[in-house]
């Protein structure tokens, strides 16, 4: 099983739906991050979690919000869903050394 | 500006030939990290080397290594005896600052889209 799991890992929604990407992780981690990746272009970063209590928002937070239910759990919501949101979104976690784990990715498409 | 810049948009490569990725990154900061990360055509995002600024050696991990220049700002991939399962997407990252207390944020280039020819 992988260490980073994301649900649903595909996913087709209609312009104004609410959608959320869940994402949990075994690797024990406190650290836990959503990417959303655009064709052509590399990861940027949604929103950051320290620790259950500590959220924070990245660089493209607007139009999204997370929770972080437990340490091994971080979910992404798109409470209104629009088209450019359409992408490639990253799970990740990291301890305090130097690698990222990412999960396998969940593909959104809103139409 | 660009923080971090991949030239290559795609390279073709035959198997078996070694590769080097080109990444330049721009930074003021004087700690700071470098990574590589593989992402095949089913979207995983898979972490390859790491590098830190302050480190000695250039990194190797297998048959990757990272060709750290830090006067020239530089920090190329170099995979030797290419497979065909090489081919993916390669992505070039920066971390400003070495601890993770420090900085959350990987900035992240483009890619390189890598092909191995058989």
């Amino acid at each position: 099983d992988a260490d980073v799991t994301q649900t649903p890992r595909n996913r087709i929604t209609k312009t104004g739906k609410r959608i959320m990407l869940e994402c949990s992780q075994t690797k024990g981690h406190d650290r836990m991050y959503w990417y959303r990746q655009d064709p052509g272009l590399g990861l940027r970063l949604i929103y950051y979690s320290f620790d259950v209590k500590d959220i924070n928002k990245g660089e493209i937070s607007d139009g999204y919000s997370v929770s972080r239910q437990a340490q091994a759990k971080f979910s992404l919501s798109l409470e209104s869903a629009i088209p450019n949101q359409t992408a490639l979104y990253f799970c990740a976690t990291s301890d305090q050394g130097n690698t990222i784990y990412f999960g396998e990715g969940s593909w959104l498409t809103v139409v | 500006a660009q923080k971090i810049t991949q030239t290559q948009p795609g390279m073709f490569v035959q198997e078996k030939e070694a590769v080097t990725l080109d990444c330049t990154y721009d930074t003021s900061d004087p700690s700071y990290g470098l990574f590589w990360y593989k992402q095949p055509s089913s979207g995983e995002m898979i972490f390859l080397i790491y590098q830190g600024s302050y480190d000695q050696q250039n990194a190797t991990e297998g048959r990757y290594s990272l060709n750290f220049q830090k006067a020239r700002k530089s920090a190329n991939l170099v995979i030797s005896a290419s497979q065909l399962g090489d081919s993916a997407m390669y992505f070039c990252a920066m971390r400003e600052g070495l601890g993770w207390d420090s900085n959350y944020q990987l900035i992240w280039g483009a890619g390189t889209k890598l092909i191995i020819k058989p």
